[in-house]
């Protein structure tokens, strides 16, 4: 079965830093995808970055960056030049290829950002 | 362009007790799912469904009914609520075609049992 892990429940970042969250996953599968959703106060969930593990390219999206690395099975998520709302719980999702219903989440880790 | 509306946004039930929590998409969606978060646990996959007439269990199915005849929508059925049932619940559609693909989240349903 796959899973996914966030090993860090919380973390906090001055404004205008540069901060990574952790991701890792355990799958035996060659071909899926990869996700990080933000989920402010207001329950939303809203997607910040996605990557296909056929892609070696590393997935950017203005700020948000992803460190890929299959081998590892990590999936990390950068956030540069921290803003006060990107204050939120960030989750790491996988899914397989052939399977478009099932997103297997991580625990999630709740951003602070410091003013 | 509603996406995916949930009904209750907001439930109390007592222990014993049954309710169903709707989910409706307006997208054409072939999948849908239902997920429940807990702090510290992430969204964990209740159930889904690839289309109308097919549903499968996912990680937590236990005490939780599904049934899709439209494709539209995928209602979630407790049958009696426990405590343990306590917790925010989301549906979800999305499709998939070859490597184009995309998710839409309601916007929750937070259900306490007493």
């Amino acid at each position: 079965a796959q899973t996914v892990t966030q090993s860090q429940p919380e973390m906090s970042v001055q404004e205008a830093e540069t901060v990574t969250l952790s991701c890792t996953y355990d799958t035996s599968e060659s071909d899926y995808y990869l996700f990080w959703y933000k989920q402010p106060p207001s329950r939303q969930m809203i997607l910040v970055i996605r990557q296909e593990a056929y892609k070696q390219q590393n997935a950017t999206e203005n700020r948000f960056s992803v460190n890929f690395q299959k081998a590892a099975k990590s999936f990390s998520l950068k956030i540069s030049d921290s803003q006060l709302g990107d204050a939120a719980m960030y989750f790491c999702a996988y899914r397989l290829h052939n399977q478009g219903g099932k997103l297997i989440f991580g625990q999630g880790t709740e951003l602070s950002v410091k003013p | 362009n509603a996406g995916v509306t949930q009904t209750p946004k907001f439930q109390v039930l007592k222990t014993g007790q049954s309710m169903t929590l709707q989910c409706a998409q307006d997208m054409n969606h072939e999948y849908m799912s239902w997920y429940r978060q807990d702090p510290g646990m992430g969204l964990r996959l209740i159930h889904y469904s690839v289309g109308a007439g097919i549903t499968d269990q996912g990680e937590v199915p236990n005490g939780y009914n599904v049934s899709r005849s439209t494709t539209e929508d995928f209602p979630l059925r407790l049958l009696s609520a426990a405590p343990s049932q306590t917790s925010v619940y989301f549906c979800a559609s999305s499709y998939s075609s070859g490597r184009n693909y995309g998710y839409t989240f309601g916007s929750g349903t937070r259900l306490t049992v007493v």
